[in-house]
């Protein structure tokens, strides 16, 4: 069965200063996808960034970058010159292998980010 | 172009009525999730949808829980002699080839919030 695991529950971090956010997970499969949303206050979840497991390199999104290291099964988000906008809760998410189960994905914890002017 | 809506945002019912919540997907997206989000549980998969076909319905609690996609767009979930327990948040996704290669992220809608009394 897929696993994440993310450790932090909350954590603070000074305006425009950067935050890595950890997600570790646990599969047996070669082949997977890894996803980061962030849901703020109001609700909605809002996709971030994209790593897949053969990706050579670390997937950037502007301020976002994942910090994945496929031998230790980590898949870290890195938040860069954090933003008041940036409070919010953070989603790590693994995507199941081709299956019939299609696109279904399974998700972590969270972690809360509280961004301090 | 519009993103995935939910209706209603908000619902409380009574023990033991029936809901019915209405998710509309990204015009042109074949798939479609439902999730919950709940305190106890986090986020879980309930099913997901390939048109309008349900290859997935793992995620699904008990046979109180159905759901139906009509026309390859809009779906219903029903929860019939609604619990206490079922109180969460409802989340709807839709992603375009519902395959699980390559990013096909999934999009979510703003949930819908269940209050069961």
């Amino acid at each position: 069965a897929q696993k994440i695991t993310q450790t932090q529950p909350g954590m603070f971090v000074q305006e425009k200063e950067a935050v890595t956010l950890d997600c570790t997970y646990d599969t047996s499969d070669q082949s997977y996808g890894l996803f980061w949303y962030k849901q703020p206050s109001s609700g909605e979840m809002i996709f971030l960034i994209y790593q897949g497991s053969y990706d050579e390199q670390n997937a950037t999104e502007g301020r976002y970058s994942l910090n994945f290291q496929k031998a230790r099964k980590s898949a870290n988000l890195v938040i860069s010159a954090s933003q008041l906008g940036d409070s919010a809760m953070y989603f790590c998410a693994m995507r199941e292998p081709f299956k019939a189960a299609g696109n279904k994905l399974t998700f972590g914890g969270g972690t809360r980010v509280l961004v301090k002017p | 172009g519009a993103g995935v809506s939910q209706s209603p945002s908000n619902k409380v019912t009574e023990k033991g009525k029936d809901v019915e919540l209405r998710c509309d997907p990204i015009s042109g997206h074949t798939a479609l999730y439902w999730y919950r989000q709940s305190l106890g549980q986090g986020l879980e998969f309930l099913i997901y949808f390939q048109g309008n076909s349900a290859p997935d319905k793992s995620g699904l609690p008990s046979d109180r829980f159905s759901a139906e996609r009509t026309g390859g767009s809009v779906s219903t979930l029903t929860i019939q002699r609604t619990q206490q327990e079922d109180s969460a948040v409802y989340l709807c996704a839709s992603s375009l080839v519902g395959l699980a290669v390559g990013t096909d992220t999934q999009y979510f809608g703003p949930g819908t919030r269940l209050t069961v009394l």
